[in-house]
């Protein structure tokens, strides 16, 4: 198994522009997914498969994934968007599912 | 649209079995156009993936759980259960049942909807 390593918080002010990263060796190379998860809710998906977004995600949401480091992307923050972020691959070697230790995403 | 709503008891006794079931509504379990995954969430923490099942019964699991999980599907009810036995308060958390497209299952292995979760707490 790996681990993915995601900064435990990220504040971002009112319409900028929000980064949150997950970080790996081999991560490049693997499909990684995105949820937000809103206190005391369950999770929801906001990205698939690197960059796709789930219908019903506003286009704010993006992500991409290269080298060692996926990204999720939040344009022009709102205050709605403050949440806990979880990344998330599937090992085909060992066959689970890791998920990074997620970010908590504050909006000044 | 698939909507999965969990249950089961909220509190368990140390080295008792927990038991929840997955009940879900707006699709046909035996369809097969999904794989049906547990996973977990102890308070203030991190997601767990505990396994998943496929309408005929194929399972997978994390080998963290050392075997102590078992998942089974009843179609007929249109349910997915957990089991987990000898439970510690290590295993306190919130439990949520999700779901994982078919065409992703063990390739890419997403989930793309979940339940609203449910609460167990392990103490005597």
């Amino acid at each position: 198994s790996f681990v993915l390593t995601q900064p435990p918080s990220v504040s971002v002010a009112p319409g900028q522009t929000a980064r949150i990263t997950c970080e790996e060796n081999t991560i490049g190379r693997k499909s990684v997914h995105w949820y937000q998860q809103k206190p005391g809710q369950a999770p929801v998906m906001v990205v698939y498969d690197d960059s796709d977004r789930p219908s019903g995600i506003p286009e704010r949401f993006s992500g991409s994934n290269s080298g060692n480091t996926a990204t999720l992307t939040i344009g022009r923050v709102e205050a709605g968007d403050e949440a806990d972020y979880y990344c998330q691959v599937w090992d085909n070697i060992d066959l689970e599912v890791t998920f990074g230790g997620g970010t908590k995403l504050t909006v000044l | 649209q698939v909507q999965l709503q969990e249950s089961g008891p909220g509190l368990v006794k140390p080295s008792q079995t927990l038991s929840l079931t997955c009940t879900v509504s707006g699709d046909s379990i035996s369809r097969g156009a999904h794989y049906w995954n547990w996973i977990r969430q102890p308070p203030g923490k991190g997601l767990e993936w505990m396994g998943y099942i496929y309408y005929n019964g194929k399972t997978h699991y994390n080998p963290s759980l050392q075997s102590r999980a078992s998942i089974s599907v009843d179609t007929s009810r249109n349910q997915v259960s957990l089991q987990m036995t000898s439970v510690t308060a290590a295993d306190t958390a919130v439990y949520y049942c999700a779901t994982t497209p078919l065409a992703m299952a063990t390739v890419r292995h997403a989930f793309d909807i979940w339940g609203q979760g449910t609460m167990v707490t392990v103490s005597s």
